[in-house]
């Protein structure tokens, strides 16, 4: 079945400093890589998304790249902010219902 | 934020109780999901119901028994729980099984004593 391992474990940046957060996956038919982002005491919520079909995927601030050949992909947050301290999912399907979560990472931004 | 429900959202309980999580989700989806998150650890899916049928039962102790009674609602049946299963128990729901957003409720803190 798939794997998924996330690293680092935490992060500590400076205010305004960009954040990259690292996957790897085991399944190569995975297609579909969701980030959620927990903050403390709430739930998880899903923060960007991206499909095989395409590289790389911005949102404001946030951004995901996606290397298939390499079976890894990234989370980058530039110009981080107090409130993107969070812990952060990334995630994994091959297609079927089931997402296979990474370990999680705790991003803290020290202002 | 309201639209996946839960209940309790903390619950204390001993080895020899029968306790029910409930789970409710207003967004018309039609799968849901039961997830153990655990300190240290990773969410672990434990139960998919798509369409009211179970499709995924992660290898979970029978202490654990879900239930599905419409699309909407979710129960996780707990009975004769040992310590260890003490952790945060999320639902989710999603319009389609394959690849689509997972909407997460607040979760229930079990601590089981």
């Amino acid at each position: 079945g798939e794997n998924v391992e996330q690293h680092p474990s935490t992060l500590s940046v400076q205010e305004g400093d960009s954040a990259v957060i690292k996957c790897t996956y085991s399944d190569s038919a995975s297609n579909y890589f969701p980030w959620y982002k927990q903050e403390l005491g709430k739930r998880p919520q899903l923060i960007i998304d991206i499909r095989s079909n395409v590289g790389e995927k911005k949102d404001q601030r946030i951004a995901v790249t996606l290397n298939k050949t390499a079976k890894h992909f990234s989370l980058h947050i530039t110009e981080t902010q107090p409130e993107d301290s969070a812990v952060y999912f990334c995630a994994a399907s091959s297609g079927a219902q089931k997402l296979v979560f990474g370990q999680g990472t705790r991003l803290t931004i020290n202002p | 934020e309201t639209g996946v429900t839960q209940t309790p959202r903390h619950l204390v309980m001993g080895m020899t109780n029968k306790k029910s999580l409930k789970c409710e989700q207003h967004l018309g989806h039609n799968a849901m999901y039961w997830y153990k998150q655990s300190a240290k650890k990773p969410l672990e899916l434990m139960f998919v119901y798509s369409l009211e049928e179970r499709v995924e039962n992660n290898s979970v102790p029978s202490r654990f028994s879900p239930e599905c009674p419409n699309s909407s609602h979710l129960f996780l049946h707990l009975h004769t729980l040992q310590p260890e299963d003490s952790a945060l128990y999320l639902c989710a729901s999603s319009l389609g099984t394959a690849q689509e957003t997972q909407y997460f409720g607040p979760g229930t803190r079990l601590l089981v004593l």
